[in-house]
């Protein structure tokens, strides 16, 4: 089962707009972390906000998180070809296990 | 590059027969972790191993088992292959026991089944 449902599920854009993901998840969490994966390729850890932070930045990253609603944001800001790439939120539940969502495939369009 | 290490990249193999996937973790990292990926059921966590002992356990078949050795690299054995198992199947690796930070993944096994 998945803890966290990202949305959209695909976004295409134009090169210099700027990107908004969304993950909605079910359940308290310690903290969420957003990973980027290129095509078959591993994970890569991107940044990670605790349950006590409202937002965090990363270079162009900038991340929302709002345990009321249970819902994260990731915005990347002046997006790139090179940001082409899935994007999946992950949360660790009450089993202590990172479980990751579905994933937003972006498509960064030169 | 993460700093794990995954062999093979790449196996095809029969339906019935049985593979050994083999992780080697981050220097210095205890944990390793093993992932499931395929098109139908997403990122799937199957089972979690700390300094050789298996600490967390997911939606890992009773056909799959897993374990870390002392030098801290880890195997997944697959066995009794089905179709639905054809996959990629990543390890990751973090320093500590919990899934509080950050883990590092591997560039994943793809394994095809026929």
């Amino acid at each position: 089962s998945q803890q966290g449902e990202e949305d959209p599920q695909a976004l295409s854009i134009q090169e210099g707009e700027n990107a908004t993901m969304n993950c909605s998840y079910k359940t308290s969490i310690n903290n969420l972390q957003w990973y980027r994966q290129n095509s078959g390729r591993g994970l890569v850890h991107l940044i990670l906000i605790r349950s006590n932070e409202r937002e965090k930045h990363s270079g162009r990253l900038r991340v929302t998180l709002d345990t009321s609603k249970k819902s994260s944001s990731l915005l990347i800001t002046a997006s790139r070809a090179a940001d082409t790439a899935s994007y999946f939120c992950a949360t660790v539940n009450a089993g202590n296990m990172l479980t990751f969502g579905g994933g937003t495939r972006l498509m960064v369009k030169p | 590059d993460s700093g794990v290490t995954q062999t093979p990249k790449h196996l095809i193999t029969a339906t019935g027969q049985r593979v050994t996937l083999r992780c080697s973790p981050r220097s210095g990292d205890l944990s390793v972790y093993w992932y499931q990926q395929s098109l139908d059921q997403g990122l799937q966590f199957l089972i979690q191993y700390y300094n050789g002992e298996e600490r967390a356990k997911g939606n890992i078949l009773e056909r799959f088992s897993a374990q870390q050795f002392p030098d801290l690299h880890s195997e997944l054995n697959l066995s009794s292959l089905e179709l639905g198992d054809s996959a990629l199947y990543f390890c990751a690796s973090s320093a500590g026991q919990g899934n509080t930070g950050e883990l590092f993944f591997g560039e994943g096994s793809r394994l095809t089944v026929l």
